[in-house]
């Protein structure tokens, strides 16, 4: 079946460094791939997206590339800050059904 | 700013108590979800809906749990009986499917229930 596979938290770093949080997929077909981001004390928002193979998603610094070939989506920030301490969802979804499955989730935290 | 609003916030409950949990989708949207957040188990799929009719809701205990959409603007969920195990953060979420599918589910701020 469909699913996403994504690094385990908690992740910590300082400001400023650099961030890798690893996604794999599993899926049949072309789904479009996701980041969503919750912060603390609210529902999930969608970060960025990209619909097709060697699309790259971008929002708010954060960036990410939908490579078929290793069926990964990594969520990549160069300089993080200590407002994006969240917990960031890697997900999949196709355009014939409505719903969109979700990893388990990342943890940041960043000291100041 | 449309948003999707959700009714109570916070509810504390004793076992055995009905809980009934409302959300109020974007208007226009034709999808809504209902998600279950815990620590143990994350953010489960507990069911949802495609113009007011329910497309899935295998995540969803069926022996206590209901979910319901009485009208395009309103979706309830409902626990009856409550247990201590149900304690979690109840999100609703919206969205637009088919030809006009965006891509993306907008969540409400949840409802976070105690079950004591």
């Amino acid at each position: 079946g469909n699913s996403v596979t994504q690094m385990e938290g908690p992740v910590t770093l300082s400001e400023e460094a650099f961030l890798t949080i690893n996604c794999t997929y599993t899926a049949t077909g072309y789904p479009s791939l996701f980041w969503y981001v919750q912060y603390p004390g609210e529902g999930l928002q969608l970060l960025l997206k990209a619909t097709k193979a060697d699309d790259k998603g971008s929002n708010k610094g954060f960036e990410a590339t939908y490579r078929k070939e290793t069926t990964s989506f990594h969520l990549e920030k160069g300089s993080v800050q200590v407002s994006d301490s969240a917990v960031y969802f890697c997900a999949l979804a196709y355009s014939s059904a409505s719903k969109i499955i979700f990893g388990s989730g990342t943890r940041l935290s960043i000291r100041p | 700013d449309a948003r999707v609003t959700q009714t109570p916030r916070d509810k504390v409950t004793e076992m055995g108590q009905e809980v009934t949990m409302r959300c109020q989708p974007i208007l226009g949207h034709n999808t809504v979800f209902w998600y279950r957040q815990t620590m143990m188990q994350g953010l489960e799929l507990l069911a949802y809906f495609r113009n007011r009719a329910p497309l899935d809701d295998s995540g969803m205990p069926k022996d206590r749990f209901s979910a319901e959409m009485p009208d395009a603007t309103l979706a309830t969920l409902k626990i009856q009986p409550s247990e201590p195990r149900d304690s979690a953060v109840y999100f609703c979420a919206s969205g637009l499917s088919g030809r006009l599918w965006t891509y993306e589910q907008y969540f409400g701020p949840g409802t976070r229930l105690t079950v004591t």
